[in-house]
């Protein structure tokens, strides 16, 4: 069984900082990382995932994450935020073999501010 | 190409009632999953299939159910609705392998308020 631990539940930033948005898993195999933003009344849009390879994914809107085994971590950054990015952002992870169930993160409100 | 639909956006119905929701996915996308959003929280997994078949089910109760169609488009039914069961259900499509590789994609989701 996986789970995901968003430490943050909120993260107030202001516009053109610099920002990055915790994101913890516990699994006995092999994962899958992604990670999602929600914007209000909306469903779930994919920013990035990794799945093998190179440690470091870049994704959507100018976001990168960093897989780290080691530390069982998957920190989500953005070097200079805007004030469109202020949304919900949800961690999630699978098992990487048969059937593959997301299971989410409670949730990272990140609150830019101009 | 279209994404994840989902139908009705909203939908308000009254403790006991049943309800649908309706779910098509990404053309080419052959395995639908169902998860529960409560407000507040972030989303739970109900279900998914798989050409027709269940391949997975989270700790809901029996009064939810699913099925898929030749189609690949998906229903999800609750009976005997609780007022715990108001939340966003949202409904995501599976890339195949070696095409992202099991790559969930959501839909806009359905509101579903119990009153």
């Amino acid at each position: 069984a996986q789970s995901v631990t968003q430490l943050d539940s909120q993260v107030p930033v202001f516009e053109e900082a610099p920002v990055e948005l915790r994101c913890n898993y516990s699994s006995s195999v092999s994962v899958y990382l992604f990670w999602y933003v929600q914007y209000p009344n909306q469903g779930l849009q994919l920013l990035l995932k990794y799945l093998s390879g190179s440690t470091l994914v870049k994704g959507i809107n100018g976001f990168e994450a960093e897989f780290n085994k080691s530390q069982t971590s998957f920190h989500l950054r953005k070097p200079s935020v805007h004030i469109s990015d202020t949304a919900e952002y949800f961690c999630a992870v699978s098992g990487n073999t048969g059937f593959q169930k997301l299971v989410f993160g409670t949730g990272t409100r990140l609150l830019v501010s101009p | 190409d279209a994404g994840v639909t989902q139908s009705p956006t909203h939908l308000i119905k009254t403790r006991g009632q049943q309800v649908t929701l309706r779910c098509s996915p990404i053309s080419g996308h052959k395995s639908v999953s169902w998860y529960q959003q409560v407000l507040g929280q972030g989303p739970q997994f109900i279900f998914q299939y798989y050409e027709k078949e269940e391949r997975g089910r989270g700790n809901f109760p029996d009064r939810f159910s699913a099925r898929q169609f030749p189609n690949y488009s998906s229903e999800l039914n609750v009976n005997a609705l609780l007022l715990g069961d108001s939340a966003l259900y949202l409904c995501a499509s599976t890339s195949p392998r070696g095409q992202g590789r099991e790559t969930q994609y959501f839909g806009p989701g359905t509101r579903l308020l119990v009153l």
